[in-house]
């Protein structure tokens, strides 16, 4: 069964460095997201992008944070200068045109900025 | 901004009890969608539902999308141990989800 991929699973980085979390969606997706989990708390959207554009982005998503599709298969989270409070698991999820609203999601990346 | 409000918190039960929790809103949504959250990974998909009223079953699991279209509620009959793990439910305005803080389900063996 396809599904959502999504590496590193962990990424430690230092404080002002650059990040970059990558993901392979679901081969025929059309739709594709970010949302983060702080530890304990609940999952939280950062953004989706659809035909090569950012379609919604929230408030959390600010000018640190950006979103690129590379090529026709991967889907990248890119946060410019890290912050403590950036840590928090990432996930990346995906949705097919034809099944509205039905977002799968990847395994996640725990991301740790010390 | 919208907020989801999900309840119990979390719930101990015996093995082959029935569970209920639901999710409210103060805001209508257009589809609610219910994922489960094991230790360490992603939230997996169990049911849509993208109709007020409609009810829709997988294997053990029934939820309802409700009436008002401002709630939602899951049951799982016949629980068994690896029913354990967190319980999110989320409502979709737009395309974006927006996620309930989640129901903990531990089963008593």
């Amino acid at each position: 069964e396809p599904e959502v991929t999504q590496t590193p699973s962990h990424q430690v980085t230092q404080m002002g460095q650059e990040v970059i979390l990558r993901c392979v969606p679901i081969s025929n997706h059309l739709y594709f997201y970010w949302y983060r989990q702080i530890l304990g708390q609940k999952v939280e959207f950062l953004v989706s992008f659809y035909n090569n554009e950012i379609s919604e982005k929230s408030e959390i998503f600010d000018d640190q944070f950006s979103v690129e599709r590379p090529d026709g298969s991967n889907f990248t989270l890119k946060i410019r200068s890290t912050k403590l409070e950036d840590s928090a698991m990432y996930f990346c999820a995906s949705e097919a045109a034809d099944r509205d609203y039905e977002q799968y999601f990847g395994p996640g990346t725990r991301l740790t900025v010390t | 901004g919208q907020q989801l409000n999900q309840s119990p918190q979390s719930m101990f039960i015996q093995e082959g009890e029935d569970v209920s929790m639901n999710c409210t809103s103060s805001s209508i949504f257009n589809t609610w969608l219910w994922y489960k959250q094991d230790p360490g990974e992603g939230p997996v998909l169990l049911i849509a539902l993208y109709k007020a009223g409609e009810l829709t079953s997988n294997g053990r699991l029934t939820a309802q999308f409700g009436i008002t279209r401002k709630d939602s509620f899951l049951n799982i009959s016949a629980s068994i141990p690896s029913d354990v793990g967190i319980y999110f439910c989320a409502g979709q305005p737009y395309r974006n989800l927006i996620f309930g803080k989640g129901t903990k389900l531990s089963v008593k063996p």
